[in-house]
C-alpha cells in the first residue's frame, strides 16, 4: 500500500488530453514539492516534473503539474503513442523523520 | 554529463547482505549539493525509496527499511554503496541509484540503468 494514492490505470486517444491525481496527507504534499516520473517499460524513470509544476530542461511542454492542498495533478496535452508508460508521483514525507514517499503508479494506455 | 551504473551481484541468498555499488562518472560526486539515493522497483509493482546519502555522510533512510540498511560513500572513488542485510524474497527488485537535486525534493534527475536482484537459495 503505497502512501500516496494514484489511479491504477488510465487511457486516452492520440491528440487527447489526460490527467492523473495524486492524493497524500498534510505530512506530505500538503506540506512538500510533488515530483513527477515517467517509467516506460523496461527503462529507468525520467524526472518529468519537479517541485510540482517545474519542467526539466528537454520535457516537452505538453507535460505539466499542479498541486492544491494536499493532491496534485499531472496533464499530458497532445497526447502521442510514445507517451504510453507509469506515471508516478513522489513527494518528501516530514513524519518518522523525514523520507521520500511515491504513488503506486499510473499506467497509460494509448489507444 | 553525468552519468550513474550500477553493480553487484544479481544474485544473493535468503538471510544474507545485498551489497550494491554506483558508480558516478561524468561530474563529480561532492560539492554540488546532491543526495546520492537508491529506489528500488519490484516486480509489478511501484516504486520505493531505500535512502540516500549527502557528500557529507549524512544519511536518510527509509523508516520501513532502516533496521537492515546501510548506506555510504567514498568520493575519492566516485562511489556511493548500498547494503541490505537479511534479505529475504520481497527484497527481489530492480534496484536503481539516483541523483536528487537536493534534500526533501524527491526530485531525482538522473538515474542508472538498474540492475535486477533476486533473492534466492
Amino acid at each position: 500500500q503505497s502512501v500516496l494514492t494514484q489511479p491504477p490505470s488510465a487511457s486516452g486517444t492520440p491528440g487527447q488530453r489526460v490527467s492523473f491525481s495524486c492524493s497524500g496527507s498534510s505530512s506530505n504534499i500538503g506540506t512538500n514539492p510533488v515530483t513527477w516520473f515517467q517509467q516506460l517499460p523496461g527503462t529507468a524513470p525520467k524526472l518529468l516534473i519537479y517541485s510540482n509544476n517545474q519542467r526539466p530542461s528537454g520535457v516537452p511542454d505538453r507535460f505539466s503539474g499542479s498541486k492544491s492542498g494536499t493532491s496534485a495533478s499531472l496533464a499530458i496535452s497532445g497526447l502521442q503513442s510514445e507517451d504510453e508508460a507509469d506515471y508516478y508521483c513522489a513527494s518528501w514525507d516530514d513524519s518518522l523523520n523525514g523520507h521520500v514517499v511515491f504513488g503506486g503508479g499510473t499506467k497509460l494506455t494509448v489507444l | 554529463q553525468v552519468q550513474l551504473q550500477e553493480s553487484g551481484p544479481g544474485l544473493v541468498k535468503p538471510s544474507q547482505t545485498l551489497s550494491l555499488t554506483c558508480t558516478v562518472s561524468g561530474g563529480s560526486i561532492s560539492g554540488g549539493g546532491y543526495y546520492w539515493s537508491w529506489v528500488r522497483h519490484h516486480p509489478g509493482k511501484g516504486l520505493e525509496w531505500i535512502g540516500y546519502i549527502y557528500d557529507s555522510g549524512d544519511t536518510y533512510y527509509n523508516p520501513s527499511l532502516k533496521s537492515r540498511v546501510i548506506i555510504s560513500i567514498d568520493t575519492s572513488k566516485f562511489q556511493f554503496s548500498l547494503e541490505l542485510s537479511s534479505v529475504t524474497a520481497a527484497d527481489t527488485a530492480v534496484y536503481y541509484c539516483a541523483r536528487d537535486r537536493s534534500n526533501r525534493a524527491a526530485a531525482f534527475d538522473i538515474w542508472g540503468q538498474g540492475t535486477m536482484v533476486t533473492v534466492s537459495s
